[in-house]
């Protein structure tokens, strides 16, 4: 079982759909949530972060946890063909004194214009 | 304020080479990561550092070393290169407490 797992995709929305888009990891003691955006040719970049239980709001853009299912999401609203990109999960541990971020394989995200 | 720099954005060495890769990070951030992308394996954990001491380490041979300095920057270093070694290595800042990390532009590294 892998620790942090994304279904990969391609994800087809039309623009002004609700993209949704799926996580769920295996550690537990898993305590800090992350979504990054990743252009093409680009590096990833935090769009969302999200440390307890429910949903929080930023904009367009709205992250679910839920820790006793090990599941995070994140909702896209009206999207636009500028959100299509791969979504990347992260689950950050503490481990060794220190902390190890494990990142899902990410999910493509097509919207269609 | 600044973001993370990588150098060299791009490098090709070939088989047996060494390399060493350079990151900067955020001005206050002292938690350096490293990264391994490639298309078929994802982002993968390569080490942490955080006040020149390595606190977590990926599982990657013994190949793959890191150091950070006492201003924070960080190196990684890849010795006797293969041809699996190419990909882009992504460094991320974060404070202390690890938790958002932000990425500086990566260093795409081809090796022939």
């Amino acid at each position: 079982q892998k620790e942090v797992e994304q279904n990969s995709g391609p994800l087809s929305v039309p623009e002004g759909a609700i993209a949704s888009l799926n996580c769920t990891y295996s550690d537990r003691g898993s305590q800090s949530f992350f979504w990054y955006r990743q252009y093409s040719g680009k590096s990833p970049e935090l769009i969302m972060s999200i440390y307890s239980n429910g949903d929080k709001e930023d904009g367009r853009f709205t992250a679910q946890l839920n820790k006793a299912s090990q599941y995070v999401s994140l909702l896209i609203r009206d999207s636009q063909p500028s959100d299509s990109a791969t979504y990347l999960c992260a689950v950050n541990s503490r481990k060794g004194g220190g902390f190890k971020t494990i990142f899902g394989a990410g999910t493509r995200l097509f919207v269609k214009a | 304020k600044a973001g993370v720099t990588q150098t060299p954005r791009y490098l090709i060495k070939t088989r047996g080479q060494q390399v060493t890769l350079s990151c900067s990070p955020i001005s206050g951030h002292r938690s350096v990561s490293w990264y391994q992308q490639t298309p078929g394996q994802g982002l993968q954990f390569l080490f942490e550092y955080f006040s020149e001491t390595q606190r977590n380490k990926g599982n990657f041979p013994g190949r793959f070393s890191g150091r950070q300095f006492s201003n924070s920057r960080s190196e990684m270093n890849v010795s006797t290169l293969e041809l699996g070694d190419s990909a882009l290595y992504l460094c991320a800042s974060s404070l202390p407490r690890g938790n958002e990390q932000f990425f500086g532009p990566g260093t795409r590294l081809t090796v022939l």
